[in-house]
């Protein structure tokens, strides 16, 4: 299994271009995540999915989108970058929703800066 | 508004002494706690959880504390080793619909020196 898998690892941006960090998972998790990671700080949750077709907000979405066509992809869109979108963003999965099998496997990561 | 709190940015420790991260919480509906260790340019990678129900977990080297009327757990690493140098990571999680959404503290650096 390769897990949770990013691409790309590395993007620089320019202010207002737009950008589609991938994300596929082969554990047939339901529940998919994405997170972004500011120096210094813990993980805020951008958006999550709960399954094919369902995505919610977490704590910061303004200025990302997401789509869930298929168990294995959860991709997260940013259609006018800014600067304040700087960050390192890691896409993660779950077995369930909360409780004993809460565990969420993490992707690498994608740096992200925005110039 | 800091819901899971890690006051420590750093902790240095010898090698084979005992390692112990802390974690502060505010919100009483937290029924779920993990640790997450990540090393640099990598994703974070779980630790060890416990339940509310619990005030103590343990998985080899590993133990975290539970103190919920303190609202406060920590982990203990024993013997700490320099493999265990990273970003440790507290996260909660609720119940019902908030179950699933890790709230995370801000990291604590552990370095083990030989």
């Amino acid at each position: 299994n390769a897990g949770v898998t990013q691409t790309p690892k590395f993007r620089i941006l320019k202010i207002g271009q737009s950008m589609t960090l991938q994300c596929t998972q082969d554990m047939n998790h339901n529940y998919m995540y994405w997170y972004r990671q500011d120096p210094g700080m813990g993980l805020k949750l951008i958006y999550y999915s709960v399954g094919a077709g369902i995505t919610d907000k977490g704590e910061v979405p303004n200025g990302y989108n997401v789509s869930r066509s298929t168990t294995e992809d959860f991709p997260l869109r940013l259609e006018l970058a800014a600067p304040s979108q700087t960050s390192v963003y890691f896409c993660a999965s779950s077995y369930s929703r909360g409780g004993l099998y809460n565990e969420q496997f993490f992707g690498p990561g994608t740096r992200l800066t925005v110039l | 508004d800091q819901q899971v709190k890690q006051n420590s940015p750093s902790l240095s420790v010898q090698e084979g002494r005992i390692s112990i991260l802390n974690c502060d919480y505010t919100n009483s509906m937290f029924d779920y706690f993990l640790w997450y260790k990540k090393y640099p340019a990598e994703g974070p990678t779980f630790l060890i959880s416990i339940s509310s129900i619990k005030d103590k977990n343990e998985d080899g080297r590993f133990t975290v504390f539970l103190n919920k009327s303190a609202k406060h757990l920590s982990l203990h690493i024993v013997p700490s080793q320099p493999g265990d140098s990273a970003v440790y990571f507290c996260a909660a999680s609720g119940r019902g619909n908030q179950g699933g959404k890790l709230i995370f503290g801000q990291g604590t650096e552990l370095s083990v020196k030989p």
